[in-house]
């Protein structure tokens, strides 16, 4: 079946600097993959949707500026945390989609710490 | 961002109960997907549902895509210890397309006391 590979699994940094996870399809070329947040105890709330060569489309309330993504290639997504402060501190979930298919495949998520 | 109702907010039940949750929209969808996650996991697609009033298992799982396409309930029978975990409804309005994005519930936890 089809993986999403995501890493790092746990990161911690400083504040004021940037952070970048990754998201792979391993086993299928993703044109599409989606980034969602998710706090303690608390629902996914998606953030961007990455479409391959092209620019993400971000949801409402979500910076453009402050969470970079780039998905240069069909197996690969990126997330850059920019400048993070300990309010960005949550848990990062990717999940990818073969075209014309209709299965999401969740990656494990990012756990992200900031101090 | 947009969500699902999703209830219940919790359930504690002894193992063999059964179990119901339910999701709800005030927009309709065209496909429902129910989603167990584990602590510091993503989540897993349990059961996917594509047609109005369809009626999908898989092993103890049952779940139902409503006939007004605004909500889906998910059955668990026999629960066992591992299904504790957190249950997501998520649903997915756009039809047809490769960039449709799913909309996920408040979610359910349960809780199986051995």
């Amino acid at each position: 079946g089809a993986v999403v590979s995501q890493h790092p699994s746990r990161v911690i940094c400083k504040s004021g600097t940037s952070v970048k996870i990754e998201c792979r399809s391993l086993d299928f070329q993703a044109t599409t993959m989606f980034w969602y947040r998710q706090f303690p105890k608390k629902s996914l709330m998606l953030m961007a949707t990455s479409n391959e060569g092209s620019k993400a489309t971000y949801e409402q309330g979500v910076e453009k500026d402050k969470f970079l993504i780039n998905h240069a290639s069909l197996t690969l997504s990126t997330l850059t945390v920019t400048s993070a402060h300990p309010e960005d501190s949550s848990f990062y979930i990717c999940s990818a989609r073969v075209a014309r298919d209709y299965g999401y495949t969740f990656g494990s998520g990012t756990r992200l710490t900031v101090v | 961002g947009q969500q699902l109702n999703q209830s219940p907010q919790s359930m504690f039940i002894q193992e063999g109960e059964d179990v119901s949750m339910n999701c709800t929209s005030s927009s309709i969808f065209n496909t429902w997907l129910w989603y167990k996650q584990d602590p510091g996991e993503g989540p897993v697609l349990l059961i996917a549902l594509y047609k109005a009033g369809e009626l999908t298992s898989n092993g103890r799982l049952t779940a139902q895509f409503g006939t007004t396409r605004k909500d889906s309930f998910l059955n668990i029978s026999a629960s066992i210890p591992s299904d504790v975990g957190i249950y997501f409804c998520a649903g997915q309005s756009d039809y047809g397309g490769a960039t449709n994005k799913l909309i996920f519930g408040t979610g359910t936890l349960l809780a199986v006391q051995p």
